[in-house]
């Protein structure tokens, strides 16, 4: 157990329709990281905060969002959902920088149908 | 450009047997570089990590070398076992246009370990 939580695990929606997934970081990491995993890819960052603050960028769509809040944890909006975007989405949290090590939650697997 | 490759994109070994993976990397400059493993559905796990002025690192049944001169890095694992297979990830810490730390991920070898 990395000590990275995530919800839901599992979610399934349609096209079109706006999902939010959550993530709880390990005690005392500061940097939140969000990357999306499509079927027998390799991981591609999204995002990373820094204390609430954006700290990095990767390929993240303009349909894409994410925050943190005051208590540290995440949230990565969706919106406007297209097959294309049914993957594991992965939360990682390390102490603070990108090179520390990263504490990766058990994902959640993302449907759209 | 910032790149790391990683070979072969999958293999295949029966119990017991060693194996090596490689990675090799175009990232300037380097910070540090790490192998991870992945299990499949499951979050990545760091193995290892290596800066510049480390040759060679050991974790249990694995061991990763580094040749910066090269820009080369192998992951060993010695008497494999079942749990073994996964994807191992190799990922290089480097330095973008603006001075801040980025990581480059490679797309991992995908390692079968069968009876």
């Amino acid at each position: 157990d990395s000590g990275v939580t995530q919800t839901p695990k599992h979610l399934i929606t349609a096209t079109g329709q706006r999902v939010t997934l959550r993530c709880s970081p390990r005690s005392g990491d500061l940097s939140v990281y969000w990357y999306q995993q499509s079927l027998d890819q390799g991981l591609q960052f999204l995002i990373q905060y820094y204390n609430g603050e954006e700290r990095a960028k990767g390929n993240i769509l303009e349909r894409f969002s994410a925050q943190q809040f005051p208590d540290l944890h995440s949230e990565l909006n969706l919106s406007s959902l297209e097959l294309g975007d049914s993957a594991l989405y992965f939360c990682a949290s390390s102490t603070r920088q990108v090179e520390d090590t990263q504490y990766f939650g058990p994902g959640t697997r993302l449907t759209v149908l | 450009k910032n790149q790391v490759e990683q070979s072969p994109q999958s293999l295949i070994i029966l119990e017991g047997k060693n194996c090596t993976l490689q990675c090799n990397y175009t990232v300037s400059p380097f910070s540090n570089l790490r192998w991870y493993k992945q299990d499949t559905g499951r979050g990545p796990v760091s193995l290892t990590i290596m800066t510049f002025s480390e040759n060679t690192k050991s974790n249990g049944r694995y061991t990763a070398t580094l040749d910066a001169d090269t820009k080369q890095s192998s992951l060993h694992i010695t008497a494999s076992q079942l749990s073994d297979s996964a994807s191992y990830i190799c990922v290089v810490s480097a330095r973008d246009a603006g001075n801040n730390r980025k990581l480059i991920w490679g797309l991992g070898t995908s390692l079968a370990v069968n009876p």
